[in-house]
This record gives C-alpha cells, structure tokens and sequence, in this order.
C-alpha cells in the first residue's frame, strides 16, 4: 500500500519557540492532506485540510496563524507549531489520500513535547 | 449527538476469544466505513474498508456495515495478544479526499 511519512518522529521545544513538521507521501502524489491532532487517550481531531498549491482549510477553532501550512508540492505538506506553548504538546498525525483509491493512508504520527 | 459513537472500553478478553466492536453513526449520508488500528504511539493504520452496507472479510477480521441501523461492527476471530490496540471506527461520505470523521476508539487487551 501507499506509505506516507512524517518527521520528525519526536521533538521537544522549548516554549516560545516554533517547530516544524512534515509529512511526505513516498510512492504516490498528494493535492490534499488531512493534519490530525490527538491528546492522550482520545481520538484523532482534524486540525486542517491541505491543499496544494492554495490556502489550507482549517477547522472550527483551530488558529491558523498558530498552525500554519505550507502544501508546497504533491508530496509534501508542512506543519509550523508557532510560538509553540505546553498545551500544544500533543501528538500529531497527517494523512492523504491516494489517487484512483478511496482510501487514505496515514503516516505515523510526531510526538511534540513543548516545556 | 456526536455524527459517530464509539464505545472506549477499555476492554480485556482472553487470547482465542471472538472480540465484537460496534460504531453507531447519525449521518446518512456516510457510504464509507472504515476500521483503523492503533498501536500505542503509532499512526493508525487502516484494517478494513468498506462501501456502503454489506459484510467484508480479510482473515480473521469481518467488518459488518448496516445502513439502516447505521450501525457498524468489527469482529476479530480467534483473537492474540498482538491484537491489542485501540481500534477506531471511520467514515467518510465520499472516497479518498473527504474528510474522515472519527469514533473515540476502544482500547482492546487480548491477555495471553
């Protein structure tokens, strides 16, 4: 199946600072992909849509100054933590969907720990 | 009401026992369902897939869809102790570049 990646796969920062996260999809292209946030024991909560090569879509309550995306390619999106704050530690997920499959694939999550 | 309702157990069986995990949904308009399984600090990863009402089986995994209940179930046959995750329920109302909606996901321990 197709593989999708993240990285990096774990970071720690200081608070005040920004981190940058991305998310590649290995053997296929990407004109969307889904950014995911999940706190410890609960589900996944879709933070943003997205899309290359226009603005991302973001959820209800999500800040997009705070998340900003960058979809500079078909296989490549960015996710920038700014001004990171210890509420921000979370794990974070992307996932996209592959062309011509109804399915979308994950990658495996980065675990972001702001002190 | 949440658009998708899982159960989050937790919940424990011994190895060999038949697991059952059930997601209701309010919206009619999903016609893709989808089980994912989630190791602890991992991405999930998807398990099943299904279009639409109807029955799917891949080993020991069946997943059931009933539209008009909407009313999903997973089953996982003679069950081990490296099928211990959480599994979430998703499900989408177009294929590939919707949006998923999420159940909470059950924590399942199958104790050897």
């Amino acid at each position: 199946g197709a593989v999708v990646s993240q990285h990096p796969s774990r970071v720690i920062c200081k608070s005040g600072t920004s981190v940058k996260i991305e998310c590649r999809s290995l053997d296929f292209q990407a004109t969307t992909m889904f950014w995911y946030r999940q706190f410890p024991k609960q589900s996944l909560m879709l933070m943003a849509t997205s899309n290359e090569g226009s603005k991302a879509t973001y959820e209800q309550g999500v800040e997009k100054d705070k998340f900003l995306i960058n979809h500079a390619s078909l296989t490549l999106s960015t996710l920038t933590v700014t001004s990171a704050h210890p509420e921000d530690s979370s794990f974070y997920i992307c996932s996209a969907p592959a062309a011509g499959s109804e399915t979308q694939y994950f990658g495996p999550g980065t675990r972001l720990l702001v002190l | 009401q949440k658009e998708v309702e899982q159960d989050p157990g937790p919940l424990s069986v011994p190895e060999g026992a038949i697991v059952s995990l059930n997601c209701t949904y309010s919206n009619s308009a999903f016609q893709y369902f989808m089980w994912y399984r989630q190791y602890s600090r991992k991405g999930p990863e998807l398990l099943m897939y299904t279009y639409s009402s109807g029955n799917k089986e891949d080993g020991r995994f069946t997943a059931q869809v009933d539209k008009s209940s909407k009313y999903i179930s997973l089953f996982i046959r003679d069950s081990q102790p490296s099928d211990s995750a959480t599994y979430l329920c998703a499900m989408e109302s177009q294929g590939g570049s919707e949006k998923l909606v999420f159940g909470k996901g059950m924590k399942l321990t199958v104790n050897p």
